[in-house]
């Protein structure tokens, strides 16, 4: 099993440019998100999907927008990017109702200039 | 609703020493407990979890954590620590019934030779 899978790895966008980062799991887990990682701020929930069909807001949804394709993949999409989102963005994902553990993905490290 | 509050945002601590990193939870119902680990340029593993069994729950690479309800806490211990523990840890909170976990903000621990 691969696990979590994010692609790409790195990303260098300048301001107002668009573009999708991809996440996949093979676990037949249920429920997956998406973070961002800023120093000092520990992670916050951009985006989440509890089920197939359906997402939901989180803490800071702002510039983002997502779709769940599918069970097993979950794409986060930057429309009109902001140097305010350079960030490190991770994807996870729970088999929802058995407590919750977290599966994280390696990370997206995005620069926009 | 959930929060956690991770006292410190850096540990030093000696090779062989011990490592305590404390955790701090509010959460309106029965919680779930998480310490997560993050190597640099990585993303997050799971060190251990809470679920609502035994309160002392031992986690991977000698850590372990103690769940205290009247203090609300889920401090992390190590007896000794190695040069390879070196790395960020993340406290996290969900409950029954929610799709979400609260991260804290983080603690970086360095080991002196």
């Amino acid at each position: 099993n691969a696990g979590v899978t994010q692609t790409p790895k790195f990303q260098v966008l300048k301001t107002g440019q668009s573009m999708t980062l991809q996440c996949a799991q093979d676990m037949n887990h249920n429920s997956m998100y998406w973070y961002r990682q800023d120093p000092g701020m520990g992670l916050r929930l951009i985006y989440y999907s509890a089920s197939e069909g359906t997402t939901d807001k989180g803490e800071v949804p702002n510039g983002y927008n997502v779709s769940r394709l599918n069970k097993r993949e979950f794409s986060l999409r930057l429309e009109s990017a902001a140097p305010s989102q350079t960030s490190v963005y991770f994807c996870a994902s729970t088999l929802a109702g058995l407590n919750n553990e977290q599966f994280f993905g390696p990370g997206t490290r995005l620069t926009v200039l | 609703a959930q929060s956690v509050t991770q006292l410190g945002s850096h540990v030093s601590v000696s090779e062989g020493a011990l490592v305590l990193l404390r955790c701090n939870y509010s959460s309106s119902v029965p919680p779930y407990l998480f310490w997560y680990v993050q190597y640099p340029n990585q993303g997050l593993q799971l060190l251990l979890k809470y679920t609502s069994a035994a309160t002392l729950v031992k986690g991977i690479n000698g850590f372990e954590a103690e769940f205290k309800k009247s203090e609300t806490s889920f401090h992390l211990t190590k007896p000794s620590a190695h040069m390879s523990d070196a790395a960020e840890y993340f406290c996290a909170v969900s409950g029954a019934g929610s799709y979400q976990l609260t991260f804290g903000k983080g603690t970086k621990l360095s080991v002196i030779p």
